[in-house]
């Protein structure tokens, strides 16, 4: 059973658009989300992330958004850039508190910005 | 440089012989766990140390073995590998459980 989904295995973007990241939970014991970005050939690198307790995260061109209610997160590229075509994967952990210290990947989703 | 360094980066082996791969993290990290991954299935956890001496199961451990000797190393060990452990292994560290982690270059092993 997947804790953690990323529905769309990949999207295409025009430069300059938004792309938009979704991501779904199972787990209401989750209350720290990430979002990595992983190139070929590379490992995963961070991109942003938001504790439970905010509803709202931004970064330069990168916002993630968290709905509690729905358990579902989004990460929102504004504008898009060619540079960020590559594999997105959402990430899930609880506090440790009853939830252990497992980190719970989606399957990721690879975006593509064309030029 | 802070960086998470596993080796080797690539592994063709057979059936049945043990082999460990290396994790070594310069930043003083607490946290750090093994993943695989595989197409559609993303990164699943294999195994995860709070600290020396502190391990944990993930959510695939079937098959590996791992120890935390020293804060810096976190060896991935298959006693006796078989074909469906073939995949492409990362290890990545953390000061804590809820902070981003920093992942190594990936190993990619081939069970035959």
């Amino acid at each position: 059973d997947q804790q953690v989904k990323q529905n769309s295995p990949s999207l295409s973007v025009q430069e300059g658009r938004i792309s938009i990241l979704n991501c779904d939970y199972t787990n209401s014991m989750f209350d720290y989300f990430l979002w990595y970005k992983k190139y070929p050939a590379e490992g995963p690198t961070f991109l942003i992330s938001i504790s439970s307790i905010k509803d709202k995260n931004e970064d330069g061109r990168f916002t993630v958004f968290l709905n509690k209610s729905a358990k579902h997160l989004s990460l929102h590229i504004v504008p898009s850039q060619p540079g960020d075509s590559a594999v997105y994967f959402c990430a899930a952990s609880p506090s440790g508190k009853t939830g252990g210290f497992k980190t719970i990947f989606g399957a990721g989703t690879r975006l593509f910005v064309k030029a | 440089e802070a960086q998470v360094t596993q080796n080797p980066r690539y592994l063709i082996t057979v059936t049945g012989k043990k082999l460990t791969v290396t994790c070594s993290q310069n930043m003083n990290h607490e946290y750090m766990s093994w993943y695989r991954q595989d197409p559609g299935l993303g990164l699943r956890q294999i195994y995860y140390s709070m600290n020396v001496e502190v391990t944990d199961k993930g959510d695939v451990p079937e098959g590996y073995k791992v120890s935390r000797k020293e804060k810096r190393n976190f060896p991935l060990i298959l006693e006796s590998p078989s074909p469906n452990q073939t995949s492409l292994y990362f290890c990545a560290s953390s000061p804590r459980p809820d902070q981003p982690q920093h992942f190594g270059d990936g190993t990619r092993l081939s069970i035959l």
